[in-house]
């Protein structure tokens, strides 16, 4: 069974404060790594969609790196705002017809 | 603006009785998913259908059945929720199906359903 794992569970920083997090996935058979954010009562959006080695992909103040032969992504927020307050999900395309698996996220609370 | 609908928003059910969450889209894409997500755990594919096509991931309880009577619309029915269905369900569209991996979905805001 392939699992998607992501770190810290919870993070709760300052306004102004910068902050990464991380997830883990199988680094056999890579194929792609999605970002997406879940904002409290709306749709989760998506963020990234990563492929390639060593690829880094910047929204905004919103940025990720990937490392697909040691199997992790770092998801950063610089300057955290208020409204970057959500859960950050990841997903590895490895289910079944290519279908994402999704880890549990990591839930980003920024006070002001 | 809304590109993935999902009504109700909260479903409260009893116990054993039947329930039908819906769906809509107005991207016409092809795939449309189901996802169960409990408190805490991360969001778990139940089924999804490629165009008329019906997938079933192998560990969906055969409680849980979906349609799709067109290319807009898909239900969610739970013949006879228990107290672990309880959960955040959400609906999501791809243009294809994960052709290398590539697709990005789009989520409907979910519906909560609650089991008495």
């Amino acid at each position: 069974i392939l699992n998607v794992e992501q770190s810290p569970q919870s993070l709760h920083v300052q306004e102004g404060d910068s902050t990464n997090f991380t997830c883990s996935f199988p680094s056999s058979n890579f194929y792609a790594l999605h970002w997406y954010r879940w904002e409290t009562a709306k749709s989760p959006e998506a963020l990234f969609v990563m492929t390639l080695n060593g690829d880094e992909k910047k929204k905004g103040r919103i940025s990720a790196t990937l490392n697909t032969k040691e199997g992790y992504s770092y998801l950063y927020i610089k300057g955290s705002q208020p409204e970057d307050s959500a859960t950050y999900l990841c997903a590895f395309p490895g289910g079944s017809q290519g279908n994402l698996i999704f880890g549990k996220g990591t839930k980003l609370s920024v006070k002001p | 603006d809304a590109m993935v609908i999902q009504n109700p928003r909260y479903q409260v059910t009893q116990f054993g009785k039947p329930v039908t969450l819906s769906c809509s889209q107005t991207l016409n894409h092809n795939v449309m998913y189901w996802y169960q997500q409990k408190s805490s755990q991360a969001p778990k594919l139940l089924f999804h259908y490629y165009d008329k096509d019906f997938n079933n991931e192998a560990d969906t309880p055969d409680n849980f059945q979906s349609r799709r009577p067109n290319t807009s619309f898909c239900f969610l029915d739970i013949r006879s929720p228990g107290l672990g269905d309880a959960a955040m369900y959400l609906c999501a569209t791809s243009r294809d199906r994960v052709a290398g991996g590539t697709h990005t979905q789009y989520f409907g805001p979910g519906t909560r359903l609650t089991v008495l």
